[in-house]
């Protein structure tokens, strides 16, 4: 059974360039949420979507955006990229039940590096 | 205002015995806590949660502790081992909200 997967790993763009990072959410999850995880910190909420739509969203620009597809992949988009936005992004998919509370499982991340 | 604290950035503990490791948060509608480990380079791994209406739940080496009228969780890990080595975050959320994350703390198990 295939956990979460995010592509790339690792990347390094420039201030002012444009960023795309990939989520596959975990085979029967169907809701998938996007954190920041800057050095010495824990991961900060930044949007979740759940069927094809923007469910909840965190304290977070709108140069910040995201997508998800009809098999519920998903990805995040960075626009006029900062240097305060290197960091690890993780990817966070869950099974989105009608009533309580949803255990979210996270992929490996992708450690964007902005010069 | 964090509203999940964990006070203690690290822990040394030697193998064989408990791992205590401790979580404060202020807002008290939240209804659902979870741990999770994080080794470098891999993604932050579920390790075990609570809901509101329970005070313990245990999975195998791992039992959390909730004390709700303290707004204090614990997790403790018996025996530890050096594999347990890592950074342990506590989370919380009210009810379908996101999870909000303490800053984690690193936990070393010596052999």
């Amino acid at each position: 059974d295939a956990g979460v997967t995010q592509s790339p790993t690792h990347l390094i763009k420039t201030r002012g360039q444009q960023v795309t990072l990939r989520c596959s959410p975990k085979s029967g999850h169907d809701t998938v949420s996007w954190y920041q995880q800057a050095l010495g910190q824990g991961p900060q909420f930044i949007f979740q979507y759940y069927e094809e739509e923007e469910r909840q969203r965190g304290n977070f620009p709108d140069r910040f955006s995201g997508h998800q597809f009809p098999n519920y992949s998903s990805e995040l988009n960075v626009n006029a990229l900062l240097l305060g936005d290197s960091a690890l992004y993780l990817c966070a998919s869950s099974f989105s039940p009608t009533t309580g509370q949803e255990t979210q499982y996270f992929g490996p991340g992708t450690r964007l590096l902005v010069l | 205002d964090q509203q999940v604290k964990q006070n203690s950035p690290s822990l040394s503990v030697q193998e064989g015995r408990i791992s205590i490791l401790n979580c404060d948060y202020t807002n008290s509608m939240f209804d659902y806590f979870l741990w999770y480990k994080k080794y470098p380079a891999e993604g932050p791994t579920f390790l075990i949660s609570i809901s509101s209406i329970k005070d313990k739940n245990e999975d195998g080496r791992f039992t959390v502790f909730l004390n709700k009228s303290a707004k204090h969780l614990s997790l403790h890990i018996v025996p530890s081992q050096p594999g347990d080595s890592a950074v342990y975050f506590c989370a919380a959320s009210v009810g379908n909200t996101p999870l909000v994350f303490g800053k984690g703390t690193r936990l070393s198990v010596i052999a």
